[in-house]
């Protein structure tokens, strides 16, 4: 059955430094999501990703968050400059077009933890 | 904007007991969808189940059932015959349909199940 994958399962860094959380989406999707989850919270919606640009962002994504789909399989999240509130759980999301296609299939989730 | 609340940070039920999960949520919209999901242990968000706004029948998946009240904006999740693999952190989660945004999910604080032997 097909999945989204992420990598890696956890990635610890120091405050300032910048992270690439990797994603690599069902093939025929064409919707792509980052979402965040700080433990013990809800999951919250970054951005969404359509047709090669950001469709919709939240407030949280600001300046230090950008999203890439460098190629046809991959789809990242960079966050520069990270700071001790970033650590959260990342998932990333796929889903297909089409209105009946409502369903969204998501990542085993990044851990990361900024120290 | 849209909000959705669950309002049981925590439940417990006794294995092959039933327990009800509680979701409401406010929305302008008429037309819109509405999702449980499961996080067990393992993190990963797996779908239980969903409802489409406009089908008046409530969705049913095996164990899992919803009581959808769209005019009380409330959809709450029943699970029958709880098994142990039940214990999960539960979602509740809303969508507009794609046309009206790009179909990001609007999630609930969830609700902590846990199923006792």
């Amino acid at each position: 059955e097909p999945e989204v994958t992420q990598t890696p399962s956890h990635q610890v860094t120091q405050m300032g430094q910048e992270v690439i959380l990797r994603c690599v989406p069902i093939s025929n999707h064409l919707y792509f999501y980052w979402y965040r989850q700080i433990l013990g919270q809800k999951v919250e919606f970054l951005v969404s990703f359509y047709n090669n640009e950001i469709s919709e962002k939240s407030e949280i994504f600001d300046d230090q968050f950008s999203v890439e789909r460098p190629d046809g399989s991959n789809f990242t999240l960079k966050i520069r400059s990270t700071k001790l509130e970033d650590s959260a759980m990342y998932f990333c999301a796929s889903r297909f077009t089409g209105s009946m296609n409502t369903e969204a299939f998501f990542g085993q989730g990044t851990r990361l933890t900024v120290v | 904007a849209q909000t959705v609340t669950q309002s049981q940070p925590e439940m417990s039920v006794q294995e092959a007991e039933t327990v009800t999960l509680s979701c409401t949520y406010d929305t302008s919209e008429n037309n819109y969808y509405l999702f449980w999901y499961k996080q067990p242990p393992s993190r990963q968000m797996i779908l239980v189940i969903r409802q489409e706004a406009y089908k008046q029948q409530n969705a049913t998946e095996n164990r899992f059932s919803v009581n959808f009240q769209k005019a009380a904006k409330s959809f709450s999740l029943k699970i029958s015959d709880s098994q142990l693999g039940d214990t999960a952190m539960y979602f509740c989660a809303f969508m507009k349909p794609l046309g009206g945004s790009q179909g990001n999910l609007i999630f609930g604080k969830g609700t902590k199940l846990s199923v006792k032997p």
